[in-house]
């Protein structure tokens, strides 16, 4: 199973709702990121994790809240966002350490702030 | 700073040539070269990858051309397909930073 499934696969939000993402992955990677991605754009790094714990936060806004209930499952959680937060939402996950960092993605979730 | 310029940023080629997307990276630290291919709606998904070890990998219609003096490398499509439209990603990472450098992309459309 080489897998990462996102849901939900599409979300519409207000600006004062508290919603959350949910990513999930079954291959035994401790490592795992959240992207963001713009329409024609490159995917961003948000956040990294690794066994578990949160190893990277590239200055992302606090109205993003990385989880990492366990080994396999990773959530945002999203509260107060703008309009300029809408974009498609990565979750990948990967080995840790040398020699081995292929990164698989999920299909996303297409986030629509209104 | 972009740690990875990628060009042309969009490519149209007859159905059977030959497209060519290249990068060119900064940081001599990166040692995985990946290239990710994403349909519309979809997440990207690993297409071939390389280390510097090795100046050329092939998978099928796929190669990839390493230089590491020039810290370039670049994708060869062959026989391109209709099917083969997609926006084309090259990325690096260091196994010291176990994440991905990518590339600003490449919409590739195959014209039948």
């Amino acid at each position: 199973d080489t897998e990462v499934t996102q849901t939900p696969k599409h979300l519409v939000m207000g600006m004062t709702n508290k919603k959350s993402l949910k990513c999930e992955q079954h291959m035994g990677h401790r490592a795992m990121y959240w992207y963001k991605q713009k329409a024609k754009k490159p995917p961003e790094l948000m956040f990294v994790y690794s066994y578990e714990k949160l190893s990277i936060n590239e200055s992302v806004p606090s109205r993003f809240s990385p989880e990492c209930p366990n080994s396999s499952l990773l959530n945002l959680h999203l509260h107060a966002l703008q309009p300029e937060d809408s974009a498609l939402y990565l979750c990948a996950s990967s080995q840790v350490g040398a020699m081995n960092t292929e990164a698989f993605f999920g299909q996303g979730t297409r986030l629509t702030v209104v | 700073q972009q740690q990875v310029k990628q060009s042309p940023q969009s490519l149209i080629v007859q159905k059977g040539g030959i497209s060519i997307i290249n990068c060119a990276y900064e940081n001599t630290a990166f040692d995985y070269f990946p290239w990710y291919q994403q349909f519309p709606g979809k997440g990207p998904a690993l297409l071939i990858a390389i280390r510097p070890d090795v100046s050329e990998k092939k998978e099928g219609r796929f190669t990839i051309s390493f230089n590491k003096s020039a810290k370039q490398f670049s994708l060869h499509i062959m026989d391109s397909q209709p099917g083969d439209s997609a926006t084309y990603f090259c990325a690096a990472s260091s196994d010291a930073g176990n994440m991905l450098t990518f590339g600003g992309g490449t919409r590739l459309m195959v014209k039948p």
